[in-house]
């Protein structure tokens, strides 16, 4: 596996549901983040990890909640979603270093429906 | 915060330029980068412009002028493959990662 992996790619779940996203970055990476994007939108950051820490929550509601045990992975829990939660939901790397282009390295995404 | 606005939209044909603005509002400024997203894929890094001026990158250029917070990303010789969706992002905050503030993107549309 090369880049930036998440399972599941497709996720169909009710608002009573508990489920998971998990993202792999096999770039060595120091920070990862979680996006989303709806349609229409702005790609919206939602969480930021660098080192394993995290590094900024953009206000985004208790429902998310963001895991990252190690610098190559992330996930992120879901519960009791809303339907206006049904969007692309993005992972991200990047390498973080002084000066130089803020690349951001992106994964497939996974497509949520929350019904 | 910081805010960009870029078109919604642009078609063109093959064989043609087309220039896909981006203007923003920032209270600080690191950089104006570009992605590349196509239906159903992931944003792709396409460039990443911190002085004034204008960088080519193959059929790719992309232009920024910090005094006017505004840049272009300047597509030549269009391939149908070109259709796709274009993000403008600038780098939010000051903390040690990099967080970037993407635009609403433009979907350009190349006709044949």
């Amino acid at each position: 596996e090369t880049g930036v992996t998440q399972t599941p790619r497709h996720l169909v779940m009710g608002m009573t549901n508990k489920k998971s996203l998990k993202c792999e970055q096999h770039l060595g990476h120091n920070a990862m983040y979680w996006y989303k994007q709806s349609a229409k939108k702005p790609l919206e950051l939602m969480f930021v990890y660098n080192f394993k820490e995290q590094t900024e929550n953009n206000s985004v509601p208790s429902r998310f909640s963001p895991e990252c045990p190690n610098s190559s992975h992330l996930f992120l829990h879901l519960h009791t979603l809303q339907p206006e939660d049904s969007a692309l939901y993005l992972c991200a790397s990047s390498q973080d270093q002084s000066g130089g282009p803020d690349t951001q390295y992106f994964g497939p995404g996974t497509r949520l429906t929350v019904l | 915060g910081q805010s960009l606005e870029q078109p919604s939209e642009v078609t063109a044909v093959e064989g043609a330029i087309v220039q896909i603005n981006c203007t923003y509002q920032t209270s600080g400024f690191y950089g104006l980068s570009w992605y590349q997203q196509h239906d159903g894929g992931a944003p792709t890094f396409l460039s990443y412009t911190a002085l004034d001026g204008l960088e080519e990158t193959g059929r790719f250029s992309s232009f920024l002028s910090r005094s006017d917070s505004y840049g272009y990303l300047l597509l030549q010789e269009l391939q149908m493959k070109d259709s796709a969706s274009y993000f403008c992002a600038v780098r939010e905050g000051s903390g040690s990662a990099r967080q970037l503030t993407f635009g609403s993107g433009t979907q350009l549309t190349v006709l044949p």
